[in-house]
């Protein structure tokens, strides 16, 4: 089962776009919700992170959108640059049990 | 100083095989993670602890022990390896909000 969604698989844009990569969920009891990038060759590491009680968190160039009423987020990285090409994660995390459960992944390519 | 380290760091095990992966971290966490990635399939859940001697099953658990006999530490195994279960296998300890990976392992089942 699939908890969380997240697309697209890939993603290509020029340096200097906004690059937007968006994840649903359906269980209600999730109360926090991380992304995560991955560099070729490294380990997962967090990137930016949101809770329910906001609707957006940026952090420099990242930002998160939350929509709870549609169970929808995404991460927008603006003014794109080549050492942010990597694949980023989406999860959300069980209220009460700290299960971690994590999006398929979108593998994004900056074009200098 | 690395927090969260694994052994091996990658193994070929025989079908059939036993393979325990081994995870070590300094943090001083409650919750430690085992997943397993495979392309396509993003990080998946095999089993998660928040309490020294209790696992918990996670997303994928069959095929799959774990053991938490210490805070600090964390084994997966695999009894009877299967030719799938060949994947990178990450070790992760959290805070209860942010998840620290270890470096991984990578395992080749023949």
């Amino acid at each position: 089962q699939q908890q969380v969604r997240q697309s697209p698989q890939s993603l290509t844009v020029w340096e200097g776009e906004t690059a937007i990569l968006n994840c649903s969920y359906e269980d209600s009891t999730f109360d926090y919700f991380p992304w995560y990038h991955q560099f070729p060759g490294e380990s997962p590491a967090l990137l930016i992170a949101i809770r329910p009680v906001s609707n957006k968190k940026e952090d420099g160039r990242f930002t998160i959108f939350f929509n709870k009423r549609e169970k929808k987020f995404s991460l927008h990285i603006a003014d794109s640059q080549p050492g942010d090409s990597a694949t980023y994660f989406c999860a959300a995390r069980n209220y009460g049990n700290e299960k971690i459960t994590f999006g398929a992944g979108t593998k994004l390519t900056i074009k200098p | 100083e690395a927090a969260v380290t694994q052994s091996p760091r990658s193994k070929v095990a025989v079908t059939g095989g036993k393979v325990t992966l081994s995870c070590h971290q300094t943090n001083n966490h409650d919750y430690m993670y085992w997943y397993r990635q495979d392309t396509g399939h993003g990080l998946r859940l095999i089993h998660y602890s928040y309490v020294a001697d209790s696992t918990e099953k996670g997303d994928i658990p069959d095929g799959y022990k774990a053991s938490r006999p210490s805070q600090e530490n964390f084994s997966l195994i695999l009894e009877l390896a299967s030719l799938s279960q060949t994947a990178v296998y990450f070790c992760a300890s959290s805070d209860g909000d942010t998840q620290y990976f270890g470096p991984g392992t990578r395992l080749l089942v023949l």
